[in-house]
């Protein structure tokens, strides 16, 4: 168990709606990490948080949002949801800005 | 886009063998992780390995890293069952920001 919680562990939808996915760090860990996993893709990193400010970017979609909250949750907006948006979409956490990431099981979405 | 490739991209060895993978990046680094995934489930630290470090142990496994040539290796040593997963290398320009991962090396270990 890495300390970091994903939820929902499955999720199923249709094509152009919304979901939200929600991570809970490992406690004190102050470095959020979504990540999206597909077999065309690998793993493809989206977007970081830091203490409750975006980090850094990578190749998230103007479709997708995320934010990190006061008590360091965070959560991952997506919207107008596309078949190809399906995907293992994972979160990580970290101590600081450096050092080895923490992975949740991730949150496995079907668009339908 | 990836910034690290894994090779090879499948690797089947009898157990009690060792399994070697390789890393290949294309920009600076300030250090190089190596994490397992077993299937469909979270990725694991394995090890770390900073860009001024030339080889690093850590139980059955060894990393090394050549800067010049912008490579890392895993060995893993008397391999077992259990070692089947995936092996990603992950790199990133400064710290863990835009930590990218390569493609991975699917490895089995036949019993």
């Amino acid at each position: 168990d890495s300390g970091v919680t994903q939820t929902p562990k499955h999720l199923i939808t249709a094509t152009g709606q919304r979901v939200t996915l929600r991570c809970s760090p490992r406690s004190g860990d102050l470095s959020v990490y979504w990540y999206q996993q597909s077999l065309d893709q690998g793993l493809q990193f989206l977007i970081q948080y830091y203490n409750g400010e975006e980090r850094a970017k990578g190749n998230i979609l103007e479709r997708f949002s995320a934010q990190q909250f006061p008590d360091l949750h965070s959560e991952l907006n997506l919207s107008s949801l596309e078949l190809g948006d399906s995907a293992l979409y994972f979160c990580a956490s970290s101590r600081g800005r450096t050092g080895e990431l923490f992975f949740g099981e991730g949150s496995r979405l079907t668009v339908l | 886009s990836q910034q690290g490739e894994e090779d090879p991209q499948a690797l089947s060895i009898q157990e009690g063998e060792n399994a070697t993978m390789n890393c290949s990046y294309k920009t600076s680094i300030n250090n190089l992780q190596w994490y397992r995934q077993n299937s469909g489930r979270g990725l694991v630290h394995l090890i770390l390995i900073r860009s001024n470090e030339r080889e690093k142990h850590s139980g059955r496994l060894r990393v090394t890293l050549d800067t010049s040539k912008k490579s890392s290796s895993l060995l893993i040593t008397a391999s077992r069952a259990a070692d089947t997963a995936s092996y990603f290398c992950a790199t990133g320009p400064f710290g863990n920001e835009k930590l990218t991962f390569g493609t991975g090396t699917r490895l089995t270990i036949i019993p």
